[in-house]
């Protein structure tokens, strides 16, 4: 099955600094990359996600980046605000299933 | 906007005891999932339920659990005879269409005592 790894676990920022976070996976038929932003005691809500046939996709101050070869996927922020502390969670799923398989999730913190 | 919404937010069990999750996915949705979250670890996935059947089950979703969608509306998850390691949140996701976003309810937090 699919596995995916996803670092940094905890990430600390000063406000209006850029926060990358990186995943892996493991099952090249993966084809969906959803990113999901859970804050504190609520849901997991999608913030941006991307398909294996897009390298990039940008959406104001978020961006996706996937590298299919090496089997890596990102999310950068720019110009962090205290609002963006959250946890992000990296997942992956392709067509002969329909479950997402998430990472760890990492803790962003934004220091204002 | 449409939500998925659960019920109850917190259930507090003893152990043994059966439990029935219950979550009201998006109304035109086709595919439903049950993913849980042990506290300050990450969302596992349970269960998916398309066309009337599950369609796939992880390891954690053995003899204890079922799932129904016993009317057009609810999709209930049911663990039979609690143990403490099923304290957790348990969340309720639903999808249009294979392959895009997941909605998640808020969750039920499940303490099993």
């Amino acid at each position: 099955g699919e596995n995916v790894e996803q670092h940094p676990s905890t990430l600390s920022v000063q406000e209006g600094d850029s926060a990358v976070i990186k995943c892996t996976y493991s099952d090249s038929a993966s084809n969906y990359f959803p990113w999901y932003k859970q804050e504190l005691g609520k849901r997991p809500q999608l913030i941006i996600d991307i398909r294996s046939n897009v390298g990039e996709k940008k959406d104001q101050r978020i961006a996706v980046t996937l590298n299919k070869t090496a089997k890596h996927f990102s999310l950068h922020i720019t110009e962090t605000q205290p609002e963006d502390s959250a946890v992000y969670f990296c997942a992956a799923s392709k067509n002969t299933g329909n479950q997402f398989y998430f990472g760890t999730g990492t803790s962003l913190t934004v220091i204002p | 906007e449409p939500e998925v919404t659960q019920t109850p937010s917190h259930q507090v069990t003893q152990m043994g005891q059966e439990v029935i999750l219950r979550c009201v996915p998006i109304s035109n949705h086709l595919y439903f999932y049950w993913y849980r979250q042990i506290l300050g670890q990450k969302v596992e996935f349970l269960v998916s339920f398309y066309n009337n059947e599950i369609s796939e089950k992880s390891e954690i979703f053995d003899d204890q659990f079922s799932v129904e969608r016993p009317d057009g509306s609810n999709f209930t998850l049911k663990i039979r005879s609690t143990k403490l390691e099923d304290s957790a949140m348990y969340f309720c996701a639903s999808m249009g269409q294979r392959n895009t976003e997941a909605f998640f309810g808020q969750g039920t937090r499940l303490t099993v005592v």
